[in-house]
């Protein structure tokens, strides 16, 4: 079936350091979403990406979908505390029944 | 405010019980799921739901099941067959399957004593 892995697993900075999670696909997807869930919370949509090569901002917070459609990125510039959580990606499968298959996530841990 | 609610938000069963967890959206959403979530890990699809009166299994359905008489509502019972049920159960919306975000409830802890 089609996984969706994320690297790194974990990752630990220091505030104001840069962090960046990659999403892989092993199939082509039609659309990708990322989430958050902050420790003990549930989680929170974020952004979806559609096409090949988008790229979308939020505030600190860039978004990267491949051109083969079949990776993303997250990456976060000068983190806060508040950007403390997992971070998944969510991907739809071309033509494979429309529903999600979540990544593996990456914990963010910032310090101060 | 629109929301999805789960309760109970922790529950604690014995073993050889069956335990039904609640999810209820005022959303208006047409698609609804669930989710298993265990320490350190991602979220594994239990069920979903396209539209009421409609329900398909997800990639882990053995030992659960479900029902969606209502639009509103899309209850997960755990059943004794479920070998190891203890996680965080989390129920999730969506306006529909195909392209939208989905709204997550803050999740049912459940404990097997």
């Amino acid at each position: 079936g089609q996984q969706v892995m994320q690297i790194p697993q974990y990752q630990h900075v220091q505030e104001g350091e840069d962090f960046t999670t990659y999403c892989n696909s092993s199939t082509t997807l039609s659309n990708i979403q990322w989430y958050k869930q902050r420790p003990g919370g549930h989680p929170v949509f974020l952004i979806q990406l559609v096409k090949s090569g988008e790229v979308k901002k939020q505030k600190r917070l860039t978004f990267q979908f491949g051109e083969a459609k079949k990776n993303s990125s997250l990456h976060i510039t000068a983190t806060q505390t508040t950007d403390v959580g997992t971070y998944f990606c969510a991907g739809r499968v071309t033509g494979g029944g429309n529903k999600l298959t979540f990544g593996t996530g990456t914990q963010l841990k910032v310090e101060l | 405010d629109g929301g999805i609610t789960q309760s109970p938000k922790y529950l604690f069963r014995k073993e050889g019980q069956n335990v039904t967890l609640s999810c209820e959206q005022n959303l208006n959403h047409d698609a609804m799921y669930w989710y298993r979530q265990d320490p350190g890990q991602g979220l594994r699809l239990i069920y979903y739901s396209q539209i009421v009166n409609d329900f398909q299994k997800g990639d882990i359905a053995e030992g659960y099941s479900v029902s969606r008489e209502k639009k509103e509502s899309f209850p997960l019972t755990v059943t004794s067959a479920q070998k190891n049920p203890t996680a965080f159960y989390l129920c999730a919306s969506s306006i529909d399957i195909q392209t939208s975000g989905y709204t997550f409830g803050s999740g049912t802890r459940l404990t097997v004593v």
